[in-house]
C-alpha cells in the first residue's frame, strides 16, 4: 500500500518555463511533508519541506503548495534550468522517526 | 557541519557471501540514523532506523541486520546474500526534533552475481 504517491514517473519542461511536480498521499495523519532532488549515482538531497499547519513554503525558485483537504502537495520550480534535471522525491512523516517517499518523478529541463 | 560518509560507494557480491555497509556521520551527537533501499525504477524503501546507540528498529522482513555500536556510527550486514539484495543502498541521518530532514549519504551499488 502506497502511502505517497507520485503519479507522474517523467516531466519534460522548457528552460525559463515553470516545472510542477505533483504529489498524492493517503495518510491524514503526516505532519511533515519534504521534496528531495536525486542525481545518478548520489544519495538524494534535501530541497524544501512543509509542515501541515502551513499551505506554502518558498525558497528561492521552489516552492512547495500543500492542499490538506485533497491530500495533495506540489513543488514548483520557477524558473526551470537544465540543471535542475534529476529524479525529485516526495516524501511524508508522521511524528519524528519515519519517513515515507513516493516512487520519484524524472524532471528533463531542455535548454 | 555535518558530514555522512558511506563506503563503498560500489559493490559486486557473489550469491551466498556476507556482507557489510558502513556509515559514518561527523559534526552532530545523538542523530537518528536510516537504512534505505532503492531497488531500479523504484522509491526509497526504509530498512531500519535508529534513534541510540544499541536501537535498532526493522521496517521489513528481510536477509538483512544492522547494528549500531557506537553514537554516529551504522552498519548494514548480512550473512548470506541473496539476488535480491541487489539494488542502491542509502545511509541517511537526522537531527532530534520534530519537522527535521534526513541527510543522505552518495550510496552504495551493490549487484549480487
Amino acid at each position: 500500500d502506497q502511502q505517497v504517491k507520485q503519479n507522474s514517473p517523467s516531466l519534460s519542461v522548457q528552460e525559463g518555463r515553470i516545472s510542477i511536480l505533483n504529489c498524492d498521499y493517503t495518510n491524514s495523519m503526516f505532519d511533515y511533508f519534504l521534496w528531495y532532488k536525486k542525481y545518478p549515482a548520489e544519495g538524494p538531497t534535501f530541497l524544501i519541506s512543509i509542515s501541515s499547519i502551513k499551505d506554502k513554503n518558498e525558497d528561492g525558485r521552489f516552492t512547495v503548495f500543500l492542499n490538506k483537504s485533497a491530500k495533495h502537495l506540489s513543488l514548483h520550480i520557477v524558473p526551470s534550468q537544465p540543471g535542475d534535471s534529476a529524479v525529485y522525491f516526495c516524501a511524508a512523516r508522521e511524528g519524528g522517526f519515519k519517513t515515507i517517499f513516493g516512487a520519484g518523478t524524472r524532471l528533463f529541463v531542455k535548454a | 557541519s555535518q558530514t555522512i560518509h558511506q563506503w563503498p560507494a560500489t559493490l559486486v557480491q557473489p550469491v551466498g557471501s556476507p556482507l557489510s555497509l558502513e556509515c559514518t556521520v561527523e559534526g552532530t551527537s545523538n542523530p537518528n540514523l536510516y537504512w534505505y533501499r532503492q531497488a531500479a525504477g523504484r522509491g526509497l524503501q526504509l530498512l531500519f532506523y535508529s534513534v541510540g546507540i544499541g536501537q535498532i528498529s526493522s521496517e521489513v522482513p528481510q536477509n538483512l541486520s544492522a547494528s549500531r555500536p557506537q553514537d554516529r556510527q551504522f552498519i548494514l550486514s548480512s550473512k548470506k546474500l541473496l539476488l535480491s539484495d541487489s539494488g542502491f543502498y542509502l545511509c541517511a541521518w537526522m537531527e532530534r526534533g520534530f519537522n527535521q530532514p534526513q541527510h543522505f549519504g552518495d550510496g552504495t551499488r551493490l549487484s549480487i552475481l
